[in-house]
């Protein structure tokens, strides 16, 4: 069965410090692969989504990078976080095939 | 571009009370519809979907209805439980095709709280 892993779960990091969140799915071969972010009291918002190695769509100008070095990695990156970086990371997986998503447990990022 | 929209909470009810949280959306062709719910200090888990106009999706008691002419797919559940008590999304994703395709637009959420 397919599983989609996301770490850490909580992260506490200073102003201008670097950031990377790691995701990585199991059991399934040529996933998208998305990053969500969950600011507090807000909605979800689509930050990138890969359809393949190396292929990365930024969806709002930000802070933020993605890479998907490897088939069912994807990383979230900051050379250097801002305040408004906190909040809660969600990297989702779905399948061509498939209309649903599955979701990792996420990471909750505060920024001090 | 697609949007979704929620009625604002948070929700407050008591135990076995019917709830209804609002969903309406707008989007280019023939959007898939969804419910995700979001236990505390978890990720979002998928509740129920529909995929076309009239379909009714249902799971753990949840039910909604995929409606074109008012373009809503609101959630209903006929008696809530204190382990109901989550932060639940309503969400599309278009089927149209262009840059849209295969994308998620969620809604900004509800929470609903259940008391005994």
């Amino acid at each position: 069965s397919q599983t989609i892993h996301q770490w850490p779960a909580t992260l506490v990091q200073p102003v201008g410090s670097p950031l990377s969140l790691e995701c990585t799915v199991e059991g399934t071969s040529n996933p998208n692969l998305y990053w969500y972010r969950q600011a507090a009291g807000r909605g979800l918002q689509l930050l990138f989504y890969s359809v393949g190695i190396g292929q990365i769509s930024s969806e709002v100008p930000q802070n933020l990078s993605a890479s998907r070095p490897q088939d069912r990695q994807f990383i979230l990156s900051s050379k250097k976080l801002l305040l408004s970086d906190s909040g809660f990371y969600l990297c989702a997986w779905s399948g061509d095939l498939t209309l649903s998503y599955t979701f990792g447990s996420g990471t909750r990022l505060t920024v001090v | 571009g697609n949007s979704v929209t929620q009625m604002e909470g948070p929700v407050t009810l008591s135990e076995e009370a019917f709830l209804t949280i609002n969903c309406t959306y707008t989007a280019t062709g023939y959007p898939s519809l969804f419910w995700y719910v979001q236990y505390p200090g978890e990720g979002l888990q998928l509740l129920l979907k529909a995929t076309k106009a009239d379909d009714k999706g249902s799971n753990k008691g949840f039910e909604a209805t995929y409606r074109k002419e008012t373009t809503s797919f609101h959630l209903e559940k006929g008696s809530v439980q204190v382990s109901d008590s989550a932060v639940y999304f309503c969400a599309l994703m278009s089927n149209a095709g262009g840059t849209s395709y295969g994308k998620l637009t969620f809604g900004q959420g509800t929470i609903l709280t259940v008391h005994p």
